[in-house]
This record gives C-alpha cells, sequence and structure tokens, in this order.
C-alpha cells in the first residue's frame, strides 16, 4: 500500500521557470491537499480539493494553481517560481473533509524545491 | 487571532528520561486537536486525535491529553527511536477545511 505519492523529491529551478508537482493517493480518499513547510513554521495549506472537480485556495494561495486531475491525483503548478517558494512541499489526503470528521490527514514524503 | 504555539522548540532527553511537549493554542472554538510525528526527510505521521477537555489518549510511550488552553505529549522512558519532531494542529470551531493551524513542532532528540 503506496498511501500518498509525490514527485519529484528534490528540484532546482531558476527564477521564473515553470514546474509541476504531482500527487497520487491510492487509498480511495476524497479529500487532497497542498501543503508548504518552512523552518520555524508550521505547515501552511496553500490549496485544497474537497472532492474530485472542485478545488479552494488555502491560506498561501498566491503563486500557485492546482488542478485534481482525478480522484487519485492532485497536482500543483508553480507557473513563475520565485526564490520565496523555496520550501518543502508536501501532498496529503484525507476520506473526508474536515467537516465529516473524516479528517486525519495523509501524508506524501515531501517534495524539496530550491529556486535560485 | 488563531494560534498554535509548541515549546519547546527542541528537546535532548536521556534513554529512559521522561518528560512533555507542550502545544498551547488561542482559538475560536475547537473542533479538534491533532498530535503528528515527523522523521527526517519524511512527512508528518497522524499520531492522536483529541476532541474535549479532558480527553486522553495512548500509544505505547506516547500519552497525549487536553485542557482548554493546551495539550500535553507525555513521553515517558523514551527510546532512541522516539527521537522526531513532533507538530501538533488545531482545528477551530470556524472556518471549515481550511482552517487547520499547525504549530512549528518540537525537535526530539533521545539519546542512549
Amino acid at each position: 500500500n503506496a498511501g500518498v505519492t509525490q514527485t519529484p523529491k528534490f528540484q532546482v529551478l531558476k527564477t521564473g521557470q515553470s514546474m509541476t508537482l504531482q500527487c497520487a493517493q491510492d487509498m480511495n480518499h476524497n479529500s487532497m491537499y497542498w501543503y508548504r513547510q518552512d523552518p520555524g513554521m508550521g505547515l501552511r495549506l496553500i490549496y485544497y480539493s474537497a472532492s474530485e472537480g472542485t478545488t479552494d485556495k488555502g491560506e498561501v494561495p498566491n503563486g500557485y494553481n492546482v488542478s485534481r486531475l482525478n480522484k487519485r491525483e492532485f497536482s500543483l503548478r508553480l507557473e513563475s517560481a520565485a526564490p520565496s517558494q523555496t520550501s518543502v512541499y508536501f501532498c496529503a489526503s484525507s476520506a473526508g473533509a474536515w467537516d465529516s470528521g473524516a479528517n486525519v490527514l495523509t501524508f506524501g514524503a515531501g517534495s524539496r524545491l530550491t529556486v535560485l | 487571532e488563531d494560534q498554535v504555539t509548541q515549546s519547546p522548540e527542541a528537546l535532548r532527553l536521556q534513554e529512559g528520561e521522561s518528560s512533555s511537549l507542550n502545544c498551547s493554542y488561542t482559538v475560536s472554538g475547537l473542533r479538534g486537536l491533532f498530535w503528528y510525528r515527523q522523521d527526517p526527510g519524511k512527512g508528518p505521521e497522524f499520531l492522536f486525535t483529541l476532541y474535549s477537555a479532558g480527553e486522553e489518549k495512548e500509544k505505547e510511550r506516547l500519552k497525549a491529553t487536553l485542557t482548554k488552553k493546551e495539550s500535553f505529549l507525555h513521553i515517558t522512558a523514551p527510546k532512541p527511536e522516539d527521537s522526531a519532531t513532533y507538530l501538533c494542529a488545531v482545528q477551530p470551531g470556524s472556518g471549515g477545511y481550511n482552517k487547520l493551524i499547525f504549530g512549528a513542532g518540537t525537535r526530539l532528540a533521545v539519546h542512549p
């Protein structure tokens, strides 16, 4: 059981370049999330998808776009990378949205992104 | 403003030396409080959910407790394999799905 799989694990970009982080889960979860983790700070939600076909902004959405491709896959795109987007990115999934009570998150291993 | 503060930032223990990690929160109501463990280079892994003051949960050497203002993660007779960063997260009573507030974590190192 793979759980949540993220690719790539590491990436170095130059300012202005674009890239897409891929995420897939095999637990038949309805909700998927993208977080970023920076030193000395808590995990911060970038975007969220409550179910297939829906996406919503989180706390820090500027500079990012997402696509819920199907129930399994949720991608995060940086259109024009900036040094401030240097971070570790985590994809997560849960059986349901927060209101349902099925809100325990299962995280991927993370993608470390450096923007020069 | 909703806020979660974890202390200490880092903790070094000898194997067998029990201690507690603190998670204090200021939120508008509380829907749930979560503890996660994060090993270096990996994603957080779920440990416990607490919903109301007075509630306690246990798993092996870990015990989580909750009051109206804070939660403690008690570690009894820790082993080196308990070394990790422990994250606390709070879901406020209002704000819906996107209001899960994480603390910055406590880095625990347990030495033989």
